[in-house]
């Protein structure tokens, strides 16, 4: 199963306020990429965290990863409508050789005017 | 936005039958990946490839099948629809598969119906 977890699944949130989405996994991960996919839409890459602690930001958003490597965070500020769509954290995952792109379950985020 | 096309873009099929979906690219990318979004599961690797002839299985794979003989086309095939395997079907590129300093470009995406 995934390896890449995501809380909350849903978050209603009125214009204005925070949001935040939390991702965790059972492993420690190299890196972590954060996506967004507006509604009808496909995911489109965001931000990625490499270092120990590493805190980015982008305008109104956040990213955090966390000390030990195995969680992150994604913190929106004063929410608009425009922040609407699902948050997707990702990791890799090795197979052989290889490494592949893990996603977590999402965050789906509405806003309500 | 990066040179990634998938066809067809809305599918209805029957129960039993062969699909086959197609991802092309322009990038140039190593790395190519199939996907499925369903509610609830977020985004499910399906298969990738690592190179022309070179793939590998997802988290997902049983009922699914890909070929990649060119570096551009990556193809999904379901050998047998069934209706769980209706979804919104995802393919994504990237340079270096999951290593820092690369990220995952996706296609628009194909929603799939199997009744």
């Amino acid at each position: 199963g995934q390896q890449v977890m995501q809380i909350p699944q849903y978050q209603h949130v009125q214009e204005g306020e925070d949001f935040t989405t939390y991702c965790n996994s059972s492993t420690t991960l190299s890196n972590i990429q954060w996506y967004k996919q507006r509604p009808g839409g496909h995911p489109v890459f965001l931000i990625q965290l490499v270092k120990s602690g590493e805190v980015k930001k982008q305008k109104r958003l956040t990213f955090q990863f966390g000390e030990a490597k195995k969680n992150s965070s994604l913190h929106i500020t004063a929410t608009q409508t425009t922040d609407v769509g699902t948050y997707f954290c990702a990791g890799p995952r090795r197979s052989g050789g290889y490494q592949k792109v893990t996603f977590g379950t999402g965050t789906k985020l509405q806003v309500i005017p | 936005d990066a040179g990634i096309t998938q066809s067809p873009r809305h599918k209805v099929t029957e129960t039993g039958t062969p699909v086959t979906l197609r991802c092309h690219q322009t990038e140039n990318h190593r790395y190519m990946y199939w996907y499925r979004q369903d509610p609830g599961h977020g985004l499910r690797l399906i298969h990738y490839s690592y190179g022309v002839k070179d793939t590998d299985k997802g988290e997902v794979s049983d009922g699914y099948s890909v070929s990649r003989s060119k570096t551009e086309d990556f193809l999904l095939t379901l050998e047998s629809a069934t209706s769980s395997q209706t979804s919104v079907y995802f393919c994504a590129i990237s340079p270096q598969g999951a290593r820092v300093n690369t990220e995952a470009f996706f296609g628009q995406g194909t929603r799939l119906t199997v009744v």
